[in-house]
């Protein structure tokens, strides 16, 4: 069974940083792709961060580039989103994704995480 | 980027009725286009990929269609499980795109 496990969120003052962390189980996890999808409270979807499967390329939103840094351990099957700088429209609940299709870069996230919240305010 | 819009945003049907769903992109995905669904205080659900292509576990009362830059997600007749927010989202560019998304209430 897929399972994806996001911890790390919490309150945190405009400028600050925290590191968002995402354990997963149950599948290769060099072999898919995986993202990071927000949701601010109310709204909608926003795709945050990827890797697209085995490529170490790494890609980002155009509202968080510069900002936030995407990373993997392979060797603990852990996804990271490191972000700094943080604004008040970062807050949101943060969703560890995976691809749907093993070897391909396609975004089809057929498994999420329950998220972690992150708020910034001061 | 492309972008994305759903309509209607809030949808009022009464169970058993049919409820129709619609996407539309600013530019051609091709069929490279996935819906989701979502509950108050849950993740988001994948139910189709390709356009039409139901996920593991999916309803035969859920059909999706369209290619392109118009998608329709219909729900033949409305459970009481099926009271959510719908999203659609393009895949076929990186990155991926969400529309706004669309409430389904009860009537």
């Amino acid at each position: 069974e897929v399972q994806l496990l996001e911890s790390g969120g919490g309150l945190v003052q405009p400028g600050g940083s925290l590191r968002l962390s995402c354990a997963t189980s149950g599948f290769t996890f060099s072999s898919y792709a995986l993202s990071w999808v927000r949701q601010a409270p109310g709204k909608g979807l926003e795709w945050v961060s990827g890797f697209p499967s085995r490529s170490g390329n790494t890609f980002y939103a155009a509202s968080v580039k510069g900002r936030f840094t995407i990373s993997r351990d392979i060797s603990i099957n852990t996804l990271y989103l490191q972000m700094n700088s943080l604004r008040d429209d970062d807050t949101a609940v943060y969703y560890c994704t995976k691809g749907l299709n093993s070897g391909s870069s396609s975004q089809i996230f057929d498994s999420w995480g329950q998220g972690t919240l992150v708020t910034v305010s001061s | 980027e492309i972008v994305m819009t759903q309509s209607p945003a809030t949808l009022s049907v009464s169970p058993g009725e049919r409820a129709t769903l619609s996407c539309r992109a600013s530019q051609s995905v091709s069929s490279n286009l996935a819906w989701y669904q979502q509950k108050p205080g849950q993740p988001p659900r994948l139910l189709f990929h390709g356009a039409s292509t139901r996920a593991t576990g999916i309803a035969a009362r859920f059909s999706g269609s369209g290619s392109g830059t118009e998608f329709t997600l219909t729900i033949s007749s409305l459970q009481s499980e099926d009271f959510a927010v719908y999203y659609c989202q393009q895949y076929n560019n990186w990155p991926a795109t969400f529309g706004g998304g669309t409430k389904v209430e009860i009537k």
